[in-house]
C-alpha cells in the first residue's frame, strides 16, 4: 500500500485566482493520477501524470485549465486555474499498486466564491 | 468495465460479520474483481482484489463464486468506523488508453454499522 498527503486539505479561493495542490507519496510510484468530485457524485478522472512525460488528459479537461507537474517518482501538483464557482469540489490524487489498484489521497476540499 | 449490481443499503451490528454481495454476471475471463469504500468525506479506500481465487488481506475477505459472477465482501468483526459506501468494480487490471484508468464506482452499498 502506499500513504498520501494532500495540501492543503482544504481552501476557499475567490473566482478568478488559482490554487496549486501538493500531493506526496511515501514511496517511488510510476502512475498518479488526479480525479475531481463533484458534491453527491462519483469521481471523475482528470488526468494521468507520469513521471517524465506529460499528462494525458481526460475529455473534457485540459492543460490550460489544470496543469499538472510531476518532477518525481513521489510528488505532484495540480493546478486549478481561473477558477470559478463550478471547480467548487473535491480534488483527490491517487497512486496506482502493483495489483493495479488505487491508492486515495484525502483529498482537497475547494471552495470557490 | 463488466456492469456490477449491488444493494443500495445494509445495517449490521457492531462486531458481526458483515457480507455484502455485488452482482457481475457480465464479467470476463480477463476482470478482477475490485472493492474500495468511502467513508463520508473521505478520499476513497483500496480495500482488496481478486480474480478467481478467494483472498483474504488484514481488512477483508473476498469470495468470488465458481462461475465468477458473483462476489461477496466480507468484513469479520463490522466495528462503527466501517460505516461507509463500499463499492465492487470489475475490471481488467491492465489498462491503456485515454480514459482506462477512471474508476466507476457507480452507487455502491451503505453499509451502516450499529451499536
Amino acid at each position: 500500500s502506499a500513504v498520501i498527503s494532500q495540501k492543503p486539505s482544504r481552501d476557499i479561493c475567490q473566482r478568478g485566482t488559482s490554487l496549486t495542490i501538493q500531493c506526496q507519496v511515501d514511496s517511488q510510484v510510476t502512475m498518479m493520477f488526479w480525479y475531481r468530485q463533484q458534491p453527491g457524485q462519483s469521481l471523475t478522472l482528470i488526468a494521468t501524470a507520469n513521471q517524465g512525460s506529460e499528462a494525458t488528459y481526460e475529455s473534457g479537461f485540459v492543460i490550460d485549465k489544470f496543469p499538472i507537474s510531476r518532477p518525481n517518482l513521489t510528488f505532484s501538483t495540480l493546478t486549478v486555474s481561473n477558477m470559478s464557482p463550478e471547480d467548487s469540489s473535491i480534488y483527490l490524487c491517487s497512486v496506482q499498486g502493483a495489483g493495479y489498484e488505487q491508492y486515495f489521497g484525502p483529498g482537497t476540499r475547494l471552495t470557490v466564491t | 468495465d463488466a456492469k456490477t449490481t449491488q444493494p443500495p443499503s445494509m445495517d449490521c451490528a457492531e462486531g458481526r460479520a458483515a457480507n455484502l454481495p455485488c452482482n457481475h454476471s457480465t464479467i470476463s475471463g480477463n476482470e478482477y474483481v475490485y472493492w474500495y469504500r468511502q467513508i463520508h468525506s473521505q478520499g476513497p479506500q483500496y480495500i482488496i482484489h481478486g480474480l478467481k481465487n478467494n483472498e483474504t488481506n488484514e481488512m477483508a475477505s473476498l469470495i468470488i463464486t465458481e462461475d465468477r459472477k458473483s462476489s461477496t465482501l466480507i468484513l469479520p468483526h463490522a466495528t462503527l468506523r466501517d460505516t461507509a459506501v463500499y463499492y465492487c468494480i470489475v475490471r481488467p487490471p491492465e489498462v491503456s488508453g485515454a480514459g482506462s484508468y477512471q474508476l466507476t464506482f457507480g452507487k455502491g452499498t451503505k453499509l451502516s454499522v450499529i451499536p
